[in-house]
């Protein structure tokens, strides 16, 4: 199957610090990638959709502002956690959907645990 | 308002034997219906789907079954496996929403040896 990855895996910062991450696309081009959250035993919440060469759309009550989404290439989106507060610690997934016809199936990352302290 | 449920948040299943997970949805746009299996700490691993023209689809141990009318579908694994134990989503999207998946809020399966 199609592989996506996610770096860092994990990450500690301290309060105000913004922490970049980034999600790669590894064996096809990826014109559309999605952003999740996770809280502990809750369901993924997405955050935003990444469109390549476009801006990001946000889903109702995300600031944009504090999550900065820049789909520079066809394999690479990166998700940017500005002023990062303790309240933002969670699991971060990407996605990234294989541009087939008649594909649905959208390509998981390993996710990337944010702690900030 | 959860657009899609799933009721049950875990499920113990002796080793061999079948788990059904179930899912139910409201929005009668979704028309595409996914299963994605998660380990902690790792991102989701898709399983299997269905599409709204079928109402069951086959793959190896799982077989997901749709039905329409009561916007329900069902997640069977035969026989379960211990390392079948994991949290499983059910996911849907509308066909012509840009694939957004709305995701349920997971049930955690435990096969016991």
């Amino acid at each position: 199957g199609a592989v996506v990855s996610q770096h860092p895996s994990w990450v500690i910062c301290k309060s105000g610090t913004s922490v970049k991450i980034e999600c790669r696309s590894l064996d096809f081009q990826a014109t559309t990638m999605f952003w999740y959250r996770q809280f502990p035993k809750q369901s993924l919440m997405l955050m935003a959709t990444s469109n390549e060469g476009s801006k990001a759309t946000y889903e109702q009550g995300v600031e944009k502002d504090k999550f900065l989404i820049n789909h520079a290439s066809l394999t690479l989106s990166t998700l940017t956690v500005t002023s990062a507060h303790p309240e933002d610690s969670s699991f971060y997934i990407c996605s990234a959907r294989r541009p087939l016809a008649g594909s649905y199936e959208q390509y998981f990352g390993p996710g990337t645990r944010l702690t900030v302290t | 308002d959860q657009q899609v449920k799933q009721n049950s948040p875990s499920l113990s299943v002796q080793e061999g034997r079948i788990s059904i997970l179930n899912c139910d949805y409201t929005n009668s746009m979704f028309d595409y219906f996914l299963w994605y299996k998660k380990y902690p700490a790792e991102g989701p691993t898709f399983l299997i789907s269905i599409s709204s023209i079928k109402d069951k689809n086959e793959d190896g141990r799982f077989t997901v079954f749709l039905n329409k009318s009561a916007k329900h579908l069902s997640l069977h694994i035969v026989p379960s496996q211990p390392g079948d134990s994991a949290v499983y989503f059910c996911a849907a999207t509308p066909r012509n929403y840009g694939q957004n998946f709305v995701f349920g809020p997971g049930t955690r399966l435990s096969v016991l040896p």
